[in-house]
């Protein structure tokens, strides 16, 4: 299976500034296998970016998603209270998909 | 819209059995799969499992295949995980998620059932 690894483990942010969450594979993903979750305390997780780049239905542009092979990245601009939740990452290939470990997200 | 709405929280001994469902509604249920994924406690997220349910097609995860059963009632739109006999380990909160096309990420997610094994 592909083992990815997402750091930091927790970021912590003012309101306003850019957050930069990375994922790691152990083996090249296809770009279009790769999505981004959020979870919010309590709730299920949300998708919020598959294909690495393209946007779910409702996500706002200060999301965007970047990388390819092995690195992907979630990019947070203007980061608000809203945004504090566990970010996960995940490779959906056959024939086992998998999630990183998660970031977690604070604003201080 | 579409939704998927869990059953309740369920507390069970080990060695008993358990059958958690996931209604759907909003669209048509025969055209997408349903996985559920494993969160245990202050855990991260797990893929167990796929259904198709208009021929019942399943794929499991390698680390939860024998350990759990998933199915489908394409006659009231509801898929289901089962397990024959609870281990303390099967604790967690577990969701149903939709997927349009296999492989794709999970579009829309149940709210989870929440599985307590304790003797």
């Amino acid at each position: 299976d592909t083992v990815l690894t997402q750091s930091p483990g927790t970021l912590s942010l003012s309101p306003g500034q850019r957050a930069t969450l990375s994922c790691r594979a152990s083996q090249s993903v296809d770009s279009s296998h790769l999505a981004w979750y959020q979870q919010k305390p309590g709730q299920a997780p949300r998708l919020y970016i598959y294909g690495a780049y393209s946007r779910a239905t409702g996500i706002p542009d200060r999301f965007s998603g970047g990388g390819s092979g092995t690195e992907f990245t979630l990019t947070i601009n203007r980061l608000e209270p809203e945004d504090v939740a566990v970010y996960y990452c995940q490779q959906y290939g056959t024939p086992t998909p998998t999630f990183g470990q998660g970031t977690k997200l604070e604003i201080k | 819209e579409v939704q998927l709405v869990q059953s309740g929280a369920e507390v069970k001994k080990p060695g008993e059995s358990l059958k958690i469902s996931c209604k759907t509604s909003g669209y048509t249920f025969t055209s997408y799969w349903i996985g559920w994924v494993r969160q245990m406690p202050g855990k991260g997220l797990e893929w167990m499992g796929i259904i198709h349910p208009s021929d019942s097609d399943t794929r499991y995860s390698p680390s939860f295949q024998g350990q759990v059963t998933i199915s489908a009632d394409k006659s009231i739109n509801t898929a289901y995980l089962q397990w024959s006999s609870l281990k303390a380990s099967d604790i967690g909160m577990y969701y149903c998620a939709r997927m349009l096309t296999w492989p794709e990420p999970f579009d829309i997610w149940g709210q989870g059932t929440l599985v307590t094994v304790s003797s």
